[in-house]
């Protein structure tokens, strides 16, 4: 069974640019929810989505934004890039709706801002 | 202050060394609890689950969980090289109870740094 699949794997981008990250989740999976993770901050919650309704945001500002396609696979947009978003972006799948720990990570996309 | 505190470490033993990590919480309504092990460039991978009170065995690995002092504790026996990596403490709430808040939401400790080394 293929697991969460995060493309791409790294990319480089410029303050003011805006970037797009996307997540196929495990197939049969319905939520897929979104974290940044730096050193600083560990892991921090962006946002979940369910059947194509994000059920749940994080504190971060709306620079930060996501859908859900009928298929399950989601995508991330950050626009006008700080700094400070340079971070490993995770996505997670799971099961059901509201998840209960049992999340599936990929590997990440990591985005560095130059 | 945060939700969730990790001793970040970094923690070194030796190999066959029994580790130990643990996590406080503030947040009374974490109810699952789970620790999630990451290795370096890729993401995590759930270790542990355990709802509410309690411990839980599999294999070399043992979660502990006591609410009452809002404390959460993993430990590791016969460590090995391979166990190097960092592990994360998350928790998240009942979703009966969560008024559809918190799906999704997964609140993580900082991360503990751990090295077996041979």
């Amino acid at each position: 069974k293929a697991g969460v699949t995060q493309t791409p794997r790294y990319l480089i981008k410029t303050r003011g640019q805006q970037v797009t990250l996307s997540c196929s989740p495990i197939s049969g999976h319905r939520s897929v929810s979104w974290y940044q993770q730096t050193p600083g901050q560990g892991l921090q919650f962006l946002f979940e989505y369910f059947s194509e309704t994000q059920r749940n945001k994080g504190n971060f500002p709306g620079r930060f934004s996501g859908r859900q396609f009928s298929n399950s696979r989601s995508e991330m947009n950050v626009s006008t890039l700080e700094l400070g978003d340079s971070a490993l972006y995770l996505c997670a799948s799971s099961l059901a709706q509201g998840a209960t720990g049992e999340l599936f990570f990929g590997e990440g996309s990591r985005l560095t801002v130059l | 202050q945060k939700e969730v505190e990790q001793d970040p470490g970094p923690l070194s033993v030796p190999e066959g060394a029994i580790v130990s990590l643990n996590c406080t919480y503030s947040n009374s309504a974490f109810q699952y609890f789970m620790w999630y092990r990451q290795y370096s460039r890729k993401g995590p991978e759930l270790l542990m689950y355990t709802y509410s009170s309690g411990n839980k065995e599999d294999g070399r690995f043992t979660a502990q969980v006591d609410k009452s002092s809002k404390y959460i504790s993993l430990f590791i026996r016969d460590s090995q090289p391979s166990d190097s990596a960092t592990y994360l403490c998350a928790m998240s709430p009942s979703a009966a109870n969560a008024g559809g808040t918190s799906y999704g939401k997964l609140t993580f400790g900082q991360g503990t740094i751990l090295t077996v080394h041979p």
